[in-house]
């Protein structure tokens, strides 16, 4: 199994507070990514990261922030947290494959986020 | 644009039926991957299958086997024999790799539930 964790696994917050989910890697893979997984709507990309410092923004990436200051980790920041913000999070490592062909995405356990 | 379309919401079957789940997708990319992944009621996302679109050989892993047809944009999965265990949500999903400066960024279906009965 990749090494991957999410914390926290499971968050319960207030609608207009800040929370920040941490996604860790073992593997040293440049690439992370972060998803969000909605009933009728499957995983859809927030915000992923090419490098140290380096992102750009999903289909879904209004209302959230990342960053990457290590290799290993990748933060992703609610700034004021909305009920629509509800939902299971999910992070993904991938690795860039000698020919720059896609290499499996290999996703953490979730982090089921409740805003109330 | 990409779209991945996964036209059963749920299936129904009971153990050692065989069933089969379909894909459709769509992309302009020339060069593109195809995937399965497995979500048990358990939560995690377990990585099945990839295939890239120069590859149109048919796979088999043990009871699982996938077909690739380019010409009718399809990947579909096949479970031979159920069992109580296949019971989980099959996502498909498409990439188009580095070359569209998408980044390798997955495009998932919607799912298909798989509820395998004894």
């Amino acid at each position: 199994d990749a090494g991957i964790t999410q914390s926290p696994r499971h968050k319960v917050t207030e609608t207009g507070t800040p929370v920040t989910l941490r996604c860790h890697q073992t593997e040293n893979h440049r690439y992370m990514y972060w998803y969000r997984q909605d009933p009728g709507h499957g995983l859809r990309l927030i915000h992923y990261s090419y490098g140290v410092k380096d992102t750009d923004k999903g289909e879904v990436s209004d209302g959230y922030s990342v960053s990457r200051s290590k290799t290993e980790d990748f933060l992703l920041t609610l700034e004021s947290a909305t009920s629509s913000q509800t939902s299971v999070y999910f992070c993904a490592i991938s690795d860039l494959a000698k020919e720059r062909r896609t290499d499996t995405q290999y996703f953490g356990p979730g982090t089921r986020l409740t805003v109330l | 644009a990409q779209k991945v379309t996964q036209a059963q919401t749920e299936i129904s079957v009971v153990e050692k039926e065989d069933v089969t789940l379909d894909c459709v997708y769509e992309t302009r990319d020339t060069t593109y991957y195809l995937f399965w992944y497995k979500q048990p009621p358990s939560g995690e996302l377990v990585f099945l299958i990839r295939r890239n679109s120069f590859d149109e050989q048919n796979e088999i892993s043990g009871r699982y086997s996938w077909n690739f047809q380019k010409s009718t944009s399809s990947f579909n999965f096949t479970i031979t024999a159920s069992q109580v265990v296949d019971s989980a949500v099959y996502f498909c999903a498409l990439s188009g790799g580095y070359y569209g400066g998408s980044q390798g960024n997955l495009i998932f279906g919607k799912g298909t539930k798989l509820s395998v009965k004894p």
